[in-house]
């Protein structure tokens, strides 16, 4: 049981490429979600799922896109990179009220 | 709203005890979180406390909720160095008919303790 898994763990971009986030999960866990972490601040919220076919927007949608077509997987794709998207980025799973974190993504846009 | 307050920095010595506070705004929220975060790694959940409870409490960690202030906060006793780390109070924002739902969380709270 590997839990939440995230790749890759570091990555650099140069401004207006495009790149996927992975997240995978092997508990079964209907609701997954999307954070940035930037210094100084909490977490903020990306994109959410509450099952597969299903997504939303959080507090911090714009640049980024979700798809969720299987329970397991969640990805967050850049559609074009910007430095203001230079972040650490978490993806969670939760059920009854207990969210698990994957180990994050540290992305630097130059 | 969603906003969540924390102090950004607490410094303790070892042995003493560690006391984190938190405000947030939600009177709806079900849950309340304390995560903890080391140095370049993912957040570990610590615990979390129903909101219809007072106080919860889970060996060193003392968790006091206060509804009618919207205050919640974190004890360690016998604070010790391996405690150094970030600790973020979050707060779930139920989506209707269900205990699943969006965090908010603070800014975190340093805590940085001292041999």
């Amino acid at each position: 049981n590997a839990g939440v898994t995230q790749t890759p763990k570091f990555q650099v971009l140069k401004t207006g490429q495009s790149m996927t986030l992975q997240c995978a999960q092997d508990m079964n866990h209907e609701y997954m979600s999307w954070y940035r972490q930037d210094p100084g601040m909490g977490l903020r919220l990306i994109h959410y799922s509450v099952g597969a076919g299903i997504t939303d927007q959080g507090e911090v949608p714009n640049g980024y896109n979700v798809s969720r077509s299987t329970t397991e997987d969640f990805p967050l794709r850049l559609l074009s990179a910007a430095p203001s998207q230079t972040s650490v980025y978490f993806c969670a799973t939760q059920v009854s009220g207990t969210q698990y974190f994957g180990p994050g993504t540290r992305l630097l846009v130059l | 709203g969603e906003d969540v307050e924390q102090s950004l920095f607490l410094s303790v010595r070892e042995g003493d005890s560690s006391v984190i506070n938190c405000t947030y705004t939600d009177s709806s929220s079900t849950y309340l979180y304390w995560y903890k975060q080391e140095p370049g790694a993912g957040l570990q959940l610590l615990t979390y406390i129903f909101s219809n409870m007072d106080m919860k409490q889970d060996q060193r960690l003392t968790v006091l909720l206060n509804k009618k202030d919207k205050h919640l906060s974190l004890r360690i006793a016998d604070t010790q160095t391996g405690d150094s780390a970030i600790y973020f109070c979050a707060e779930n924002h139920p989506d209707r008919g269900s205990t699943l739902g969006r965090l908010y969380f603070g800014r975190g709270t340093q805590l940085t303790v001292w041999p």
